[in-house]
Parts: C-alpha cells; structure tokens; sequence
C-alpha cells in the first residue's frame, strides 16, 4: 500500500532559526496536503497542493510540492514559540488520504 | 460555523470490555472519517462514509471494530472487545467533498485499555 515518509522525526530549533521538514510518498500522488497537530490537540489544516511544481505561501510557511508529485517540504522562516507542534503531511492517492509519520518542532525561546 | 463534536473526550476500559464513541460532523459535509493516532505516530484511516455508505473500511480490524452513519449525518464507532494495542486517540473528522479540500478534525477521544 501507499506509504509517506518524513524526515526528521523530531527538530529542535532556537527562536528565530529556520525549519524544514520533508515528505516523500512511495506513490505518484493527486495531491497532498499540510496539517498541524499542536501539543495534546488535533490536526488543524493548513493548506493543500496540487500542481506539480507548486509553490505556496503563509506567511512565514513556504510549502513545495515536487516535480513528481511525490515528495513535498515545508520551509518556516524565523521559528517563533507559537510554531511548537508536529507537522504532518498527507498524501492523497485513489480516494485514500495517507498521512506521514510527522515532524515534531521545539522552538527553544 | 460549529466544529467536528466528539465524545467522550477521555475512556479508560479494562481488556475485553466494549468501548463507542460518537461524532457530529460539520453540517453539510457528506463525508466523515474516523482515524486512530497512536502516540507519535500520524493519524490512519480506519473507515470513510460518504454520506451513510462506506467508501473505504480497508484498515479497519473488521473482527472487533465496527461503524456506522445510518442517517447520513453523525456516526459511531465501536470498538468489541478492546486490546491493550488499541490504546489512541479516535479522531473524527469530516470534508465537504471527498478528496476535494482539507479535513476538519475534532478533538478526538483518548482511549486507555489497561
């Protein structure tokens, strides 16, 4: 079945550092999608892509999605406190949404 | 507009025992998920209506777990009888058009199975 793998697994930043995370499905995907979880709580959406090659942007979040529709980043500028949780990405192949394994950011004051 | 409503929020049950839980999605959203999130792990989809039919129940251990949306609208999910390995958190989550946009998700219930 369809796997999606993040690197790292755990990132520890000082405030004000940058951040990325990676995902890679083993699978061409039809879109993939950006979630956060903060600390106790639940997957909150952040955005989706589409497009091979897509570029977006939030603010200081920068998102990529591959040439191949397989593999996705997300780029923080200039971490702050409030960016702590586990990001997961979420790969959408047939009607399935796979989620990856996540990147959980400390944000070190 | 109101969030995805789960509950309980919290259940301790011992092995064996039978556990369920309830979700009100979104209003309108025809599609509704339920997912188990293991503690460090992402969320996996255990079973997908579009509005009361199953659209997917591949993951979903079929010979303890079962659910069920018979109007359309919320839905159960039941766990008979409870491993200690089905210790999570249950997640509901509901989209407006399946595949189409992103999920809403509620707060989940953390099960404990001692």
């Amino acid at each position: 079945g369809q796997q999606v793998m993040q690197i790292p697994q755990y990132q520890h930043v000082q405030e004000g550092e940058d951040f990325t995370t990676y995902c890679n499905s083993s699978t061409t995907l039809s879109n993939i999608q950006w979630y956060k979880q903060r600390p106790g709580g639940h997957p909150v959406f952040l955005i989706q892509l589409v497009k091979s090659g897509e570029v977006k942007k939030q603010k200081r979040l920068t998102f990529q999605f591959g040439e191949a529709k397989k593999n996705s980043s997300l780029h923080i500028t200039a971490t702050q406190t409030t960016d702590v949780g586990t990001y997961f990405c979420a790969g959408r192949s047939a009607r399935q949404l796979t989620f990856g394994s996540g990147t959980q950011l400390t944000v070190l004051p | 507009e109101a969030g995805v409503a789960q509950s309980p929020r919290y259940k301790i049950i011992e092995k064996r025992q039978s556990v369920a839980f309830w979700c009100n999605p979104i209003s309108g959203h025809a599609t509704l998920y339920w997912y188990q999130q293991i503690l460090g792990q992402g969320p996996k989809l255990l079973i997908q209506f579009q509005n009361n039919g199953v659209v997917d129940d591949s993951q979903l251990p079929k010979d303890r777990f079962s659910a069920e949306r018979l109007k359309g609208v919320d839905s159960t999910l039941k766990i008979q009888p409870a491993k200690l390995e089905d210790s999570a958190v249950y997640l509901c989550a509901s989209s407006s058009m399946a595949g189409g946009h992103g999920y809403t998700f509620g707060s989940g219930t953390r099960l404990t199975v001692v």
